[in-house]
């Protein structure tokens, strides 16, 4: 069965810097690897997503992620944070062949300092 | 349109009412999903639906009753519900594909308090 790691419950960032939240997927093929948002009360928006082809993956609002097989991951970056990106982030991966199933991540609580 | 709609947004009832929440999207999709989210906890999944059929039942107790009347429309049915069923509700719609999950789109969730 497939899982999912966000090793990082909170992460703190200044307005206008990088940021990189990280996860980490067990799953023994390519797996579909999903970066969805939630706003607090809010349902999820997704950001990107990962099915195949090119590993480094463009989203909305300025994300990207890069999928590395080697390293099992599949981390999400913003070069310059904005202080309306604050929210929770989970990762979700699902299995080939697995249906419509999604395992989500527990989940990274962002904060962004003015 | 893009949008899966969940009603109502807000839901107060005793343990021994029945109640429901609705769900409806117009995407086209055929596969709908009923996931339960606890505060700063990830979603949950409880039952999917696909081309009108239960394909996933994620052993949820029988309070919970889902039905899906059409291809738009999925419900969320409930009875005798404990204090601890308490939770954000969130209704997702995707495409059925042939090799894994396809994108899921959200509702904005139904606020459920069970006194």
């Amino acid at each position: 069965a497939q899982s999912v790691t966000q090793p990082d419950i909170h992460i703190t960032v200044s307005e206008g810097a990088s940021l990189e939240l990280r996860c980490n997927y067990s799953y023994g093929a390519t797996p579909y690897l999903f970066w969805y948002v939630q706003s607090p009360g809010q349902g999820l928006q997704l950001l990107l997503k990962y099915f195949s082809g090119d590993t480094l993956v463009q989203g909305i609002k300025g994300f990207e992620a890069e999928f590395k097989r080697s390293q099992s991951s599949f981390n999400l970056r913003k070069p310059s944070v904005h202080w309306s990106d604050a929210a929770e982030y989970f990762c979700a991966v699902g299995a080939t062949g697995g249906g419509n199933k999604l395992t989500f991540g527990t989940g990274t609580q962002l904060k962004v300092e003015l | 349109d893009t949008e899966v709609t969940q009603t109502p947004k807000h839901l107060v009832m005793g343990m021994t009412n029945k109640k429901s929440l609705k769900c409806e999207q117009h995407m086209g999709h055929r596969a709908m999903y009923w996931y339960k989210q606890k505060a700063k906890k990830p979603p949950e999944l409880m039952f999917v639906y696909s081309y009108e059929k239960l394909s996933i039942n994620e052993s949820v107790p029988s309070r919970f009753s889902p039905e899906c009347p059409n291809s738009s429309l999925l419900n969320l049915h409930l009875h005798a519900l404990q204090p601890e069923d308490s939770a954000l509700y969130l209704c997702a719609s995707s495409q059925v594909l042939a090799g894994g999950p396809g994108e899921l789109f959200f509702g904005e969730g139904s606020r459920l308090t069970v006194l």
